[in-house]
């Protein structure tokens, strides 16, 4: 079966600290990939994605994510967080064949003042 | 502003009754999904529809129910069939199902309990 990983279940940073979320995918076919993200109350928003090209991807609010084909990862990064950066990050994938948009558990990330 | 409008945000049901979960979507897009967010499973699909008058099963499909008759429109249904209904739903839209890019854009979802 098809799934997304991400091994942080719940992370806490102070503010400043360099974050890195993981994220693997066992679809070995053509993949589309994205994060979203849900800030408290929110509904999910995507922060960015990758469809093709450059495997470095930037995204909305400071984030980037690198897209590693050899180790089906798609590590989301942040180098300094703010308090502001305090929700629950998904990662996704789209696997082009299926069709079928598949969400890793989630990453919830507290930020300390 | 265009979106996707789900309603009610908060719904509560007893045990046996079906209950309906609305969702509305001014995007023109074609594609719309249901999912499930049970806390530290991640999304879960349920139904999704590539088009109106179509809809396909997902991964847990079971105890549910949908209908697509409008673009706009895709409410699902939770029947007394689910067996562990109590959860957060997502609605959620795409512009096309296949072949460009296109991400979900999501409802602010609804929390249902059942008791």
């Amino acid at each position: 079966a098809q799934s997304v990983s991400q091994h942080n279940h719940h992370v806490i940073l102070s503010e400043a600290a360099s974050l890195e979320l993981g994220c693997n995918y066992s679809y070995g076919g053509t993949v589309n990939l994205f994060w979203y993200v849900q800030y408290p109350g929110q509904h999910l928003q995507l922060l960015l994605k990758y469809f093709s090209g450059d495997p470095l991807v930037k995204g909305i609010k400071g984030f980037e994510a690198e897209f590693i084909k050899s180790k089906f990862s798609f590590n989301l990064r942040k180098p300094s967080v703010q308090w502001s950066d305090t929700a629950e990050y998904f990662c996704a994938v789209n696997a082009l064949f299926l069709n079928k948009f598949y969400f890793g558990s989630g990453t919830k990330l507290n930020v300390k003042p | 502003d265009g979106g996707i409008t789900q309603s009610p945000k908060y719904l509560f049901r007893k045990e046996g009754q079906n209950v309906t979960l609305s969702c509305e979507q001014n995007l023109n897009h074609d594609a719309m999904y249901w999912y499930r967010q049970d806390p530290g499973q991640g999304l879960r699909l349920i139904y999704y529809s590539q088009i109106v008058n179509d809809f396909q099963k997902g991964d847990i499909a079971e105890g549910y129910s949908v209908s697509r008759e409008k673009k706009e429109s895709f409410p699902l249904t939770v029947t007394s069939a689910q067996k562990n209904p109590t959860a957060f739903y997502l609605c959620a839209s795409s512009k096309s199902f296949s072949g460009d890019n296109s991400p979900l854009h999501f409802g602010n979802g609804t929390r249902l309990t059942v008791t």
